[in-house]
């Protein structure tokens, strides 16, 4: 079945050092979601990509989605301790509004030391 | 307004206790589906309803699982006779208004709520 890989497992910085996770599927994807878990905490959405090559910025964050629609990746620039959480990269087969299974990467766990 | 509620929060069953799980999705939301997720691993689908409609349920790890949403807004997932590898937290997420399509598919996740089988 349709697998996401995400690597890496644990990262740790130093505040101030940038950050990146990457994520690859075992299949095309229509699209791919970021969600952001902090400790003790559920997931949280951060974005959606839908288009080939995509780039998407959230203030430090960069967000990009490979040509072939089966990678991405995510790139903190100049982490904050109040980027400390769990990462997931979520994939979907699905166009519709109502519709998709997201199927979830491990997660790379970021911790930051200030 | 209110997010995605679940409850309980935390539960502890005894091996061969049945649960039920309750998740309360964002009004007027479409799409509801249940996770599972274990310490240090992503969420990974159980099942999803689209009103009451079950349309995917091929997650569900075996037929001690059994969810419903009868009338299209609550929804309860059922564990019969729990086994010590049912421990994890289970995470319910709506998403999708009525009133057409869209290609935005943002999940809105609930609390969880953590079972720990003895």
């Amino acid at each position: 079945g349709q697998q996401v890989m995400q690597i890496p497992q644990y990262q740790h910085v130093q505040e101030g050092e940038d950050f990146t996770t990457y994520c690859n599927s075992s299949t095309t994807l229509s699209n791919i979601q970021w969600y952001k878990q902090r400790p003790g905490g559920h997931p949280v959405f951060l974005i959606q990509l839908v288009k080939s090559g995509e780039v998407k910025k959230q203030k430090r964050l960069t967000f990009q989605f490979g040509e072939a629609k089966k990678n991405s990746s995510l790139h903190i620039t100049a982490t904050q301790t109040t980027d400390v959480g769990t990462y997931f990269c979520a994939g979907t087969n699905s166009y519709y509004n109502q519709g998709g299974k997201l199927i979830f990467g491990q997660g790379t766990e970021l911790s930051v030391k200030p | 307004g209110a997010g995605v509620s679940q409850s309980p929060r935390y539960k502890v069953a005894k091996r061969g206790q049945d649960v039920a799980l309750r998740c309360d999705p964002i009004s007027g939301h479409v799409s509801l589906f249940w996770y599972q997720q274990a310490l240090g691993q992503g969420p990974e689908f159980l099942t999803y309803f689209q009103n009451e409609a079950q349309l995917d349920k091929s997650g569900l790890p075996s037929d001690r699982f059994f969810a419903e949403r009868p009338e299209g807004s609550v929804s309860t997932l059922k564990i019969q006779r729990t086994q010590q590898e049912d421990s994890a937290v289970y995470l319910c997420a709506s998403g999708g208004t009525s009133g057409g399509v869209s290609s935005y598919n943002e999940q809105f996740f609930g609390p969880g709520t953590r079972l720990t089988v003895l």
